[in-house]
């Protein structure tokens, strides 16, 4: 199975501030690789698919880069609507799906 | 507008077993491949399984914590997706979502049904 590296763990920033989170995966993955946020009590949302392309009506400060084995997932500059949870999901038809271990972000 | 519905939640006791099930609407059911995830509270999204659409050949894969006890089954028929747990055990208590992706952005969540395993 792939495994999917997610840091880091918990961040915490101010308002405005660029904060970015990165995933590694354990073997190739091309560039599938998702991107959601989960506020509590709430389904994941999807921001990001394959690894950098923004799902229409997501907000443009958000964004992700990468292919192969290293992605990253960026906030230009947070708001306070963006306090969640964040995690990575690679996904390839052939394989099973593994999330990142996640990312809780919090306001400083 | 995609609806999955997840129904049949509850408390069971360890060693005992619950069939989950998800009314699906707004897609073509029939050609979905469909998938369960679940949270253990307080914790990260876990990837349950996943059933392929019958054109696809209709297999059934699993996460190596759930394999040989999980089964997930969809009547195409009444665009349902279920998932029968047996020998449920304490680790296995989460909020279970079903989930149909595809190719691109599509991509939809239900609003969860929680299992506890507690003696």
């Amino acid at each position: 199975d792939i495994q999917m590296t997610q840091s880091p763990s918990s961040l915490s920033a101010s308002v405005g501030d660029r904060v970015t989170i990165t995933c590694q995966a354990s073997q190739d993955i091309s560039i599938f690789l998702n991107w959601f946020q989960q506020k509590p009590g709430k389904a994941p949302k999807l921001l990001i698919y394959d690894a950098s392309n923004l799902k229409t009506g997501v907000p443009s400060r958000f964004s992700g880069s990468g292919s192969g084995t290293d992605f990253t997932f960026s906030i230009s500059s947070l708001q306070p609507e963006d306090i969640a949870t964040y995690y990575c999901q690679q996904y390839d038809n052939l394989l099973l799906i593994t999330f990142g271990q996640g990312t809780r972000l919090e306001i400083k | 507008e995609v609806q999955l519905v997840e129904s049949g939640g509850g408390l069971v006791k360890p060693g005992g077993s619950l069939r989950l099930s998800c009314a699906a609407s707004g897609f073509t059911f029939s050609n979905a491949w469909m998938s369960w995830v679940r949270q253990a509270p307080g914790k990260g999204l876990e990837w349950v399984g996943r059933i392929k659409s019958k054109t696809d050949g209709g297999a059934t894969d699993y996460a190596a914590p759930v394999k040989g006890r999980f089964t997930i089954s969809r009547d195409d028929s009444k665009t349902t997706l279920s998932l029968q747990m047996n020998s449920l055990k304490t680790e296995d208590t989460a909020v279970y979502y079903c989930r149909v992706a595809a190719a691109g952005s599509i991509d939809y969540w239900g609003q969860g049904t929680l299992v506890t395993v507690s003696s």
